[in-house]
């Protein structure tokens, strides 16, 4: 089986910087996702990491260390809007992807 | 535009009745999914389908139904025998591929949230 843990909440000031992290633990890993969801909507794709390193995209960046097992979504110049669920997913092999339980975060202002 | 149709949005059951949900794609993805959402919690894998009149079970099948007669639709019904059924239900679907950018990326659609009186 899969075991993914991430942080369940994290608050933020407008305007700053924020990092959530996620940790897995799989065989046959074949990529991590990073998806955000606001509250009553489907979820929407950020980000893709497959080999180790750090991918920008805009004013979000993942990581991806797999020797560590360990992801991190880093968001910059935090928006109101940006208030949503990060959730961390891991592909393995040929299954469908397992999603941990998601990281709420509350921007402030 | 290409996307995912689920219906309806909302939905109230009595106990012991059935329920389906429709989910219809028009993004030529091959592979199918349906996911259950409790709050604080991840989503979780019901069934899916890679192939048409071919489906495998997830983590949390039991108590549901589903079928995959034609490529873009993939219904899930959700029967009497799921005891605890109040969630909200998401379907997505994909390119079925071995991980470069665009396979496997799964896209969501709305979601139906089904409540059981």
């Amino acid at each position: 089986g899969q075991n993914i843990d991430q942080p369940t909440e994290m608050t933020a000031t407008e305007g700053a910087i924020v990092q959530i992290n996620c940790t897995y633990q799989t065989s046959g890993f074949n990529g991590l996702f990073w998806y955000q969801q606001h509250a009553g909507e489907a979820p929407t794709f950020l980000s893709y990491n497959v080999l180790d390193g750090l991918e920008e995209k805009g004013r979000f960046s993942s990581f991806l260390s797999r020797s560590k097992g360990y992801s991190y979504l880093l968001l910059k110049e935090l928006q109101m809007k940006d208030s949503a669920s990060y959730l961390c997913a891991v592909l393995s092999g040929n299954t469908p992807l397992v999603f941990g339980k998601g990281t709420r975060l509350s921007v402030i202002a | 535009d290409g996307g995912i149709t689920q219906s309806p949005k909302y939905l109230f059951r009595k106990e012991g009745q059935n329920v389906t949900l429709s989910c219809e794609q028009n993004l030529n993805h091959d592979a199918m999914y349906w996911y259950r959402q409790d709050p604080g919690q991840g989503l979780r894998l019901i069934y899916y389908s890679q192939i048409v009149n071919d489906f495998q079970k997830g983590d949390i099948a039991e108590g549901y139904s589903v079928s995959r007669e034609k490529k873009e639709s993939f219904p899930l019904t959700v029967t009497s025998a799921q005891k605890n059924p109040t969630a909200f239900y998401l379907c997505a679907s994909s390119i079925i591929g071995t991980g470069g950018s665009g396979a496997n990326v799964l896209t969501f659609g709305a979601g139906s949230r089904l409540t059981v009186l």
